[in-house]
């Protein structure tokens, strides 16, 4: 089942903070969050796993609430080169079987 | 090579062709995805491989599609009969197991005439 994802899009100044948001109907084992540029493939940028830790990319991080089931993908103090899509994939179970993803939320970031 | 191989990268055919996508994934990437991405769409998972076992197919929107995988060497997507509607970037992503992490390849983009 595919986790959605919140919101579809966003548009910030640089400098900005942004919050995205990926849930879940059912378990979740692990979330995956990868970016997306145009015309590129997506680029993984951090693995949650149940636990609740927060990891960080650059000032890019992550929480991860297995009892809500979500995820919440943190961007602060954000650059131009933060703009693409951002997609949650989640597994919902243990080790690697299909990898479903969100349906992506847009970020753009402007001057 | 040091990232996974995605051939041809761009395809034109008309309806009712055959397409054969080709992805060469990372030595050593035991497990392999195969992805559509419709034009501003997300990714949308057609089928998963893991070393010898049989393969998760369910995602595989019809009959018309196939994919084939000789153990942890290059996969194969076969598109039959293609329609309009096959148009997209076909995504394929091998994963390095010691942290789960994704690698995608750049995507074959076919489009259907």
């Amino acid at each position: 089942q595919q986790p959605v994802q919140s919101p579809q899009a966003v548009i910030l100044r640089e400098g900005e903070d942004a919050v995205i948001n990926c849930s879940s109907s059912k378990a979740l084992y692990s979330v995956h969050w990868y970016r997306q540029k145009h015309g590129e493939a997506p680029v993984f940028l951090m693995i949650l796993l149940k636990g609740g830790e927060q990891k960080g990319h650059e000032k890019i991080s992550a929480s991860f609430n297995e009892k809500k089931q979500q995820s919440s993908l943190y961007l602060t103090a954000s650059q131009l080169s933060y703009s693409g899509t951002y997609f949650c994939g989640t597994y919902g179970s243990g080790g690697y079987n299909k990898l479903i993803f969100g349906a992506g939320t847009r970020l753009a970031v402007h001057p | 090579g040091a990232g996974v191989s995605q051939s041809p990268s761009n395809k034109v055919t008309e309806k009712g062709k055959d397409v054969e996508l080709r992805c060469d994934p990372i030595s050593g990437h035991t497990a392999l995805y195969w992805y559509r991405q419709r034009l501003g769409q997300g990714l949308e998972f057609l089928i998963y491989f893991q070393g010898n076992s049989a393969p998760d197919k369910s995602g595989l929107p019809s009959d018309r599609f196939s994919a084939e995988r000789t153990g942890e060497s290059v996969s194969t997507l076969t598109i039959q009969r293609t329609q309009q509607e096959d148009s997209a970037v076909y995504l394929c992503a091998g994963i390095a197991e010691n942290t789960g992490e994704l690698f995608f390849g750049e995507g074959s983009r076919l489009t259907v005439l």
